[in-house]
C-alpha cells in the first residue's frame, strides 16, 4: 500500500519549455502533496506544500510564477516548470501523505529533468 | 544549524560486517522521526517511524532506536544490496519534515 506514481521518469527539452510533471497517490487520498528537488549528493530540498483545494505554500527562494503547482484532487498534484532553463535542470520528487499529520511521507520515483 | 544531523557522510562495510547510522536533532516538540532508504535515481522508500523515546522498530537486517536527542540505524550482518543512501528525517508541529544530509552506505561482498 502507499504508492506514490510520479510522471514522467526523465524529460529532456530545450531552454524556454514548460514542462509538467504528475504526482497521483494510487491507492490512498492525499489531503497534502510535497514537491522536492534534490541535487546530485544532497538531500531533498523542500520546494511546496499542496494542498488539495487550495494554493500551494512554497519555501523561501522557490518562484511560485516559475514553478506552478496545481493539487486538483485527492490523488492529483502536478508541478509545471514554466519557461525552463538549463540552471531549472534537476532531479524533483513529489511525496504525499496519508491524512494524519503523523503519518510518513510516501515518495515518488522522481523526475530527472535536463533542459539543454 | 542543522536541526538534523547524520553521520557517517559515508560508509563501507564489508558484508558481514555491522554497524549503525546516526541521526542527531536539536528540535523540540518532535512528532515523529522518520527513516528512509533512497537508491541512486530513485525516490526515498520509507523504512519506519519512531514517535517517543525508547521506541525500536525492526525489519529484516535494519533496526530502528530513538532517543530524546538521537535515532540509530542498526544494520546487522549487512548484504551488498543494503548499499544506499540512508535518510533519517524529523516531523515537528504541523511543518514538513526535515531532512539530514544522508549517510551513503556501501556494502562490499
Amino acid at each position: 500500500g502507499a504508492v506514490v506514481s510520479q510522471h514522467p521518469s526523465r524529460v529532456i527539452c530545450k531552454s524556454g519549455t514548460s514542462v509538467k510533471i504528475e504526482c497521483r497517490s494510487l491507492d490512498f487520498q492525499a489531503t497534502t502533496m510535497f514537491w522536492y528537488r534534490q541535487f546530485p549528493k544532497q538531500s531533498l530540498m523542500l520546494m511546496a506544500t499542496s494542498n488539495e483545494g487550495s494554493k500551494a505554500t512554497y519555501e523561501q527562494g522557490v518562484e511560485k510564477d516559475k514553478f506552478l503547482i496545481n493539487h486538483a484532487s485527492l490523488t492529483l498534484s502536478t508541478l509545471t516548470v514554466t519557461s525552463a532553463h538549463p540552471e531549472d535542470s534537476s532531479f524533483y520528487i513529489c511525496s504525499a501523505r496519508i491524512q494524519g499529520s503523523n503519518q510518513p511521507q510516501h515518495f515518488g520515483d522522481g523526475t530527472r529533468l535536463s533542459i539543454l | 544549524e542543522d536541526q538534523v544531523t547524520q553521520s557517517p557522510e559515508a560508509l563501507r562495510l564489508q558484508e558481514g560486517e555491522s554497524s549503525s547510522l546516526n541521526c542527531s536533532y536539536t528540535v523540540s516538540g518532535l512528532r515523529g522521526l522518520f527513516w528512509y532508504r533512497q537508491d541512486p535515481g530513485k525516490g526515498p522508500e520509507f523504512l519506519f517511524t519512531l514517535y517517543s523515546a525508547g521506541e525500536e522498530k525492526e525489519k529484516e537486517r535494519l533496526k530502528a532506536t530513538l532517543t530524546k536527542k538521537e535515532s540509530f540505524l542498526h544494520i546487522t550482518a549487512p548484504k551488498p544490496e543494503d548499499s544506499a543512501t540512508y535518510l533519517c528525517a524529523v516531523k515537528i508541529g504541523n511543518t514538513p519534515l526535515v531532512f539530514g544530509k544522508g549517510t551513503r552506505l556501501s556494502v562490499i561482498a
